[in-house]
């Protein structure tokens, strides 16, 4: 089985940088994804971390160390569009399939 | 560019009822997965494929049946619909599993069983 932490609720102002985690225990581990989730929407794909380090794709970075089970999403330059709930997801090695924490709500105010 | 469809986008079901939600991808993807996602909560993986004519239970399969006999569609079935299963449904698809091959997701079927 797998066990995924995220803080349930984040806020940050307009313009700040702010730092998800996660961290996950999970066997044959084989990749974690980072997917954004809108209020009503499907989840959209954001980053995908196989080796350790920082990964990095305009605004956001993803960050992941294997020895620990640990991962963050760094969102920079924060608008308002980008609240919304960021959802961890490690994937096991052999089936492939990512499991999913339960999220992470960013609430970003002016 | 129509990506993973499902359909209805909405349905109320009575208690005992029973229903069929539609996914289809035009990605020739051969992993597809059904998730729901109650209020607050995580994506639970119900059932998942990894080909035509191949499924497999997730973590929360109980109530549900699926069927996989083209690489396109992958329905859920609700044989007897509980309250316990109104959430929010969420079909997915992805190219075979290796490297970074992201889930694409349809945009969900708000289910409420009375």
């Amino acid at each position: 089985g797998q066990n995924i932490d995220q803080p349930t609720e984040m806020t940050a102002t307009e313009g700040a940088i702010v730092q998800i985690n996660c961290t996950y225990q999970t066997s044959g581990f084989n990749g974690l994804f980072w997917y954004q989730q809108h209020a009503g929407e499907a989840p959209t794909f954001l980053s995908y971390n196989v080796l350790d380090g920082l990964e990095e794709k305009g605004r956001f970075s993803s960050f992941l160390s294997r020895s620990k089970g640990y991962s963050y999403l760094l969102l920079k330059e924060l608008q308002m569009k980008d609240s919304a709930s960021y959802l961890c997801a490690p994937r096991s090695g052999g089936s492939y399939i990512p499991t999913f924490g339960r999220g992470t709500s960013l609430i970003v105010h002016p | 560019n129509a990506g993973v469809t499902q359909t209805p986008k909405f349905q109320v079901l009575k208690t005992g009822q029973s229903m069929t939600l539609q996914c289809t991808q035009d990605m020739n993807h051969n992993y597809m997965y059904w998730y729901r996602q109650d209020p607050g909560m995580g994506l639970k993986l119900i059932y998942y494929s990894v080909g035509a004519g191949i499924t497999d239970k997730g973590e929360v399969p109980n109530g549900y049946n699926v069927s996989r006999s083209t690489t396109e569609d992958f329905p859920l079935r609700l044989e007897l619909a509980a309250p316990s299963q109104t959430s929010v449904y969420f079909c997915a698809s992805s190219y075979s599993g290796g490297g970074g091959t992201e889930a694409f997701f349809g945009q969900g079927t708000r289910l409420t069983v009375v």
